[in-house]
């Protein structure tokens, strides 16, 4: 079965500051992969999503995520923090089929002024 | 509106009593989730269904009943509330294309408090 361990619970940066959020994933074969952003009291938000091909994928609102097959790693990353980027990301795999996404635990962005 | 919808957005209940959240989508998507998300455990899966009438358990089943007679509505009950469904409930859809891929488009939420 595959997993997603996201091992920052809490990230705290500076507004202006770059951004790295990390996400491994466990999982046999090529994995389709995502990060959702969910601000306060609201439902999950696509940010980008990586199938097959280029291994670095364009998001909205900036950001970016990297594909490392080797590392089995799809971290999310943006160059300039904006106070408006403070929420919770998830990262999730999945395995095709129609079958249910797997999500890691969630990290918890503050952007300090 | 189009789009995917839950309601109630906010539900408080009592012990043993039963509720049921409801979740209603516009695309025509054929598949349909249930999550659940807790502190410490991101989302977790209750159920989902891969069209109406066929559903299927996922990680988090216990204490939960679902149903799926029309496409387009995916209710989720709980039979006899516990402290332990206190939580914040998405419900998700996918069509037979993005199904494929996994990609799931998510509703707001219901945050369900159990007394």
């Amino acid at each position: 079965a595959q997993s997603v361990t996201q091992p920052d619970i809490h990230i705290t940066v500076s507004e202006g500051a770059s951004l790295e959020l990390r996400c491994n994933y466990s999982y046999g074969a090529t994995p389709y992969l995502f990060w959702y952003v969910q601000s306060p009291g609201q439902g999950l938000q696509l940010l980008l999503k990586y199938f097959s091909g280029d291994t670095l994928v364009q998001g909205i609102k900036g950001f970016e995520a990297e594909f490392k097959r080797s590392q089995s790693s799809f971290n999310l990353r943006k160059p300039s923090v904006h106070w408006s980027d403070a929420a919770e990301y998830f990262c999730a795999v999945g395995t095709g089929g129609g079958n249910k996404l797997t999500f890691g635990t969630g990290t918890q962005l503050k952007v300090e002024l | 509106d189009a789009g995917i919808t839950q309601s109630p957005r906010y539900k408080i209940t009592e012990t043993g009593r039963q509720v049921t959240l409801m979740c209603h989508q516009t695309w025509s998507h054929s598949y349909m989730f249930w999550y659940r998300q807790d502190l410490g455990h991101g989302l977790r899966l209750i159920y989902y269904s891969a069209a109406a009438d066929i559903t299927d358990k996922g990680e988090v089943p216990d204490g939960y009943v679902v149903s799926r007679s029309k496409t387009e509505n995916f209710p989720l009950t709980l039979e006899s509330a516990t402290r332990s469904q206190t939580s914040v409930y998405f419900c998700a859809s996918s069509g037979k294309l993005a199904a494929a891929y996994n990609e799931q488009f998510f509703g707001p939420g219901t945050r369900l408090t159990v007394l």
